[in-house]
């Protein structure tokens, strides 16, 4: 198992482009979700998924949209990119919720 | 709403034991878990506890007292490679999970 990828792992964009970062697993697992990490804070939830075709905003939802067509696959999209979502975007699954998250190896963005 | 609360940073020699306190503030309550994440990493897991008591698994352990909102991770025969972030986290009812702020380690030779 490769358990869960993200692509791309670096990536500047420019103010007001948008872009599409890719988390795949296949653990089959229910729940996948979305944070962000900024320099020396927490991981701070964007959205989640409880399953395909189903959606919710997590503490920081704005600026960002997400589906959820198929188990394996919880894309994030970044609408007209400010600088203040330069971070480190990091996908998670679990089986059920509560239990080990299991996460991705993270996607760095800069926005200038 | 639901808050944590752990110290920003610990620092503690080689062989030491170190513990790193976390409180919590809920609506509803169904464990506390703990992640380890080293500089530029993902977080790993580390432990989840549901009911009160210690959890052993390896030189880490975990401990949670509900009555009082309280847990702490206990680091035992602390190496190098121990020095990361950790961090508490909280699951909800609707499938999030809510993260502290997270406490810097720093194991000093």
């Amino acid at each position: 198992n490769a358990g869960v990828t993200q692509t791309p792992k670096f990536r500047i964009l420019k103010i007001g482009q948008s872009m599409t970062l890719q988390c795949t697993q296949d653990m089959n697992h229910n729940y996948m979700y979305w944070y962000r990490q900024d320099p020396g804070m927490g991981l701070k939830l964007i959205y989640y998924s409880v399953g395909a075709g189903i959606t919710d905003k997590g503490e920081v939802p704005n600026g960002y949209n997400v589906s959820r067509s198929t188990t394996e696959d919880f894309p994030l999209r970044l609408e007209l990119a400010a600088p203040s979502q330069t971070s480190v975007y990091f996908c998670a699954s679990t089986l059920t919720s509560g239990n080990e998250q299991f996460f991705g190896p993270g996607t760095r963005l800069t926005v200038l | 709403g639901q808050s944590l609360e752990q110290p920003s940073e610990v620092t503690a020699v080689e062989g030491a034991i170190v513990q790193i306190n976390c409180t919590y503030q809920t609506s509803g309550f169904y464990g506390l878990s703990w992640y380890q994440q080293h500089d530029g990493g993902a977080p790993t897991f580390l432990s989840y506890n549901a009911l009160d008591g210690l959890e052993e698994t390896g030189r880490f352990s975990s401990f949670l007292s509900r009555s009082d909102s309280y847990g702490y991770l206990l680091l035992q025969e602390l190496q190098m490679k121990d020095s990361a972030s950790y961090f508490c986290a909280v699951p909800n009812q609707g499938g999030k999970l809510i993260f502290g702020q997270g406490t810097e380690l720093s194991v000093k030779p």
